[in-house]
């Protein structure tokens, strides 16, 4: 299956701690998006990549958030001194540069915060 | 006020009906997306509209970019449509981002 992986699928920890979160796009495409989705909502939009450069990020993306795609294959998205509020399933989408392409989304992350 | 706004949010039908959710949204887009969501997290992208009508199997999508309003239609339902359905648009300012509805919560009854 060449789709897009995200790990851990669950990941529960205590508050104050820190986690990151790793997104394996598909091999040819060159978009990287994280979404993060609270129950019972859509998902928002949190950042994206092109290649390695991260081309924008949301206002949800507070100074704890870090994301990095460093050789512009996999990402990671790390959360710093985790809050109650970072509760949420954090996606992952890729899609091909270029034009009006469909993006396809992984499994997603789910994290919980004791 | 939302820039995608979806209804219902809630359907519950019996197998075998004519399904309709709806999409309105208050931004022009370059593309409007149905994508399907089922327990556990995973979403699949079912259409990318940007004009017209498109179909596949039971599914069929429509847009009215001038009143800016989606609808995608489920015809002949079966309990294994039940899933959450949600309208995304991408804004013809915003780049690559997607704007997502709520959701609607999809429940077929056999």
């Amino acid at each position: 299956d060449t789709g897009v992986s995200q790990n851990p699928r669950h990941k529960i920890t205590k508050r104050g701690q820190n986690v990151t979160f790793r997104c394996d796009p598909i091999s040819e495409h060159n978009r990287l998006y994280w979404y993060r989705q609270t129950l019972g909502q859509g998902p928002e939009f949190l950042t994206y990549f092109q290649n390695e450069a991260q081309l924008e990020k949301s206002r949800l993306l507070s100074d704890r958030f870090s994301a990095e795609r460093p050789k512009g294959s996999f990402s990671t998205l790390e959360i710093q001194r985790t809050e109650q509020g970072d509760s949420a399933m954090y996606l992952c989408a890729s899609s091909l540069d270029g034009g009006l392409t469909p993006q396809h989304f992984g499994d997603g992350t789910r994290l919980s915060i004791l | 006020k939302n820039e995608v706004e979806q209804s219902p949010q809630n359907l519950t039908a019996q197998e075998g009906e004519f399904i309709t959710i709806n999409c309105s949204y208050s931004v022009g887009i370059s593309a409007l997306h149905w994508l399907q969501q089922h327990p556990g997290g995973g979403i699949v992208s079912l259409f990318m509209l940007s004009s017209g009508k498109k179909k596949h199997g039971r599914l069929i999508a429509t847009i009215n970019i001038q009143e800016k309003h989606s609808s995608l239609h489920i015809t002949a339902s079966h309990p294994r449509d039940s899933a959450v359905y949600i309208c995304a648009v991408r804004s013809e300012t915003s780049g690559s981002r997607l704007t997502f509805g709520e959701g609607t919560q999809l429940t077929v009854n056999p």
